[in-house]
This record gives C-alpha cells, sequence and structure tokens, in this order.
C-alpha cells in the first residue's frame, strides 16, 4: 500500500480557508488519493477524490502536486460543523474476483481539525 | 443519510451469546465491506466483498463471520466474543470501478460484557 503521512491535528478559524496537507511520496501511476473525514460517532464521510488533476466539488478542493507525491485538501470557509477526523488515503487493489478488481481504503489515523469559533 | 444502514446502532452482548450485525443499501453497489474501529485506532478492514463473492479476507479471527446474501444485503455474524472485540463495526459499500469512493453506514456500536 502506498503510505500517507498527516499532521496529526490543526487548528483553523471559522471562516476562515482551512488547508489540510498530506504526504504520499509511494504513489504508484493508477493510485486515487481519497480524503474522507469523521465525526464523533459517525462513519467516515466521503469528500473528494482524484488522480492527477486538481479537483472541485461543493465539499471542497484537492490539490495534487505533478509529482503526485503530497496533495492538500481545502475547505473554503471553515465552519464549526467541519470539525473532524479528515483521513487522507490512498486505494489500492486487493485483488480480483468473478466480478472483476476489488479494492480497499487504509485508513491511517488521520489530521483531527478543530474550527475555532 | 449515507445509503447505507446499519442495525443495530448499539449492541451489547455477553461472550456466550450469538448476535449478527446488518447491512443494508440500495444504492446499486456491488462491492460491500466490513470495517472495525476500536478505540482510538484506525479503522482496519475485515472483509471485503464482490458480487456476493469474498475476496478480502484480512486475517479476521473465526468467531466473525459474515454473509453475503446479495450485492445489497451485508452480516456479520458474532458468536463467543471476547471483550477486546468491544468497537465500532461500519459496513461500507461501492460500486466496480477503481475510481469509485465507498459510502460508509454510521456503525454498530458493539460492547461485549
Amino acid at each position: 500500500d502506498a503510505k500517507t503521512t498527516q499532521p496529526p491535528s490543526m487548528d483553523c478559524a471559522e471562516g476562515r480557508a482551512a488547508n489540510l496537507p498530506c504526504n504520499h511520496s509511494t504513489i504508484s501511476g493508477n493510485e486515487y488519493v481519497y480524503w474522507y473525514r469523521q465525526i464523533h460517532s459517525q462513519g467516515p464521510q466521503y469528500i473528494i477524490h482524484g488522480l492527477k488533476n486538481n479537483e472541485t466539488n461543493e465539499m471542497a478542493s484537492l490539490i495534487i502536486t505533478e509529482d503526485r507525491k503530497s496533495s492538500t485538501l481545502i475547505l473554503p470557509h471553515a465552519t464549526l460543523r467541519d470539525t473532524a477526523v479528515y483521513y487522507c488515503i490512498v486505494r489500492v487493489a486487493v485483488g480480483t474476483g468473478s466480478g472483476g478488481s476489488n479494492y480497499k481504503l487504509t485508513f491511517g489515523k488521520g489530521t483531527l481539525l478543530t474550527v475555532n469559533p | 443519510e449515507t445509503g447505507v444502514t446499519q442495525t443495530p446502532r448499539h449492541l451489547v452482548m455477553g461472550m456466550t451469546n450469538k448476535k449478527s450485525l446488518k447491512c443494508e443499501q440500495h444504492l446499486g453497489h456491488n462491492a460491500m465491506y466490513w470495517y472495525k474501529q476500536s478505540a482510538k485506532k484506525p479503522l482496519e478492514l475485515m472483509f471485503v466483498y464482490n458480487f456476493k463473492e469474498q475476496t478480502e479476507n484480512n486475517s479476521v479471527p473465526s468467531r466473525f463471520s459474515p454473509e453475503c446474501p446479495n450485492s445489497s444485503h451485508l452480516f456479520l455474524h458474532l458468536h463467543t466474543l471476547q471483550p477486546e472485540d468491544s468497537a465500532l463495526y461500519l459496513c461500507a459499500s461501492s460500486p466496480q470501478g477503481l475510481g469509485s469512493p465507498l459510502h460508509f453506514g454510521n456503525g454498530t456500536r458493539l460492547t461485549v460484557t
């Protein structure tokens, strides 16, 4: 598995942009970068994913460096409800069954983002 | 709502009990997953099913027995568990394809007494 490295915690002021970094220096050419977040006692929530190009959706933006060895998740206007653990994950194939290839997400410890009023 | 429903939300069981966790999705996904999240630990993948076929068993003890009768339903049968098995058990599903995200349920909080 391509491993990821994230800071254990970050703080952000409400209304400001939150920029969460992730290093994945051993990523392979066909491996996607995924971002999830988990609010206490809930299941992980999908945020965004990308392969090479920068991506944006209604929740966040994902900036991937040209060499793909690192990425940054950007929450443009953080709110108190964005306080959560954010996971940066590289998805890898685990094998092929009769229905096609299967993939898994290996979660690390993530970054605890605390948005302060 | 994520489209993945897990029941029950909370479960307390003794070490000699037999219980089952249920996961249901009507998103049309073909792959389903069980993850375990113990206190202060990262999520651990347990099992993966693809079109009802188990394609991954991550060295899970036999006291955990998964069942996938169809692509919409996934069960985790539990028997003779240990207190250290207490955790949040999360189900997820995904469509086929390398770029497809997983959708998680909100989990079952299991306490083994």
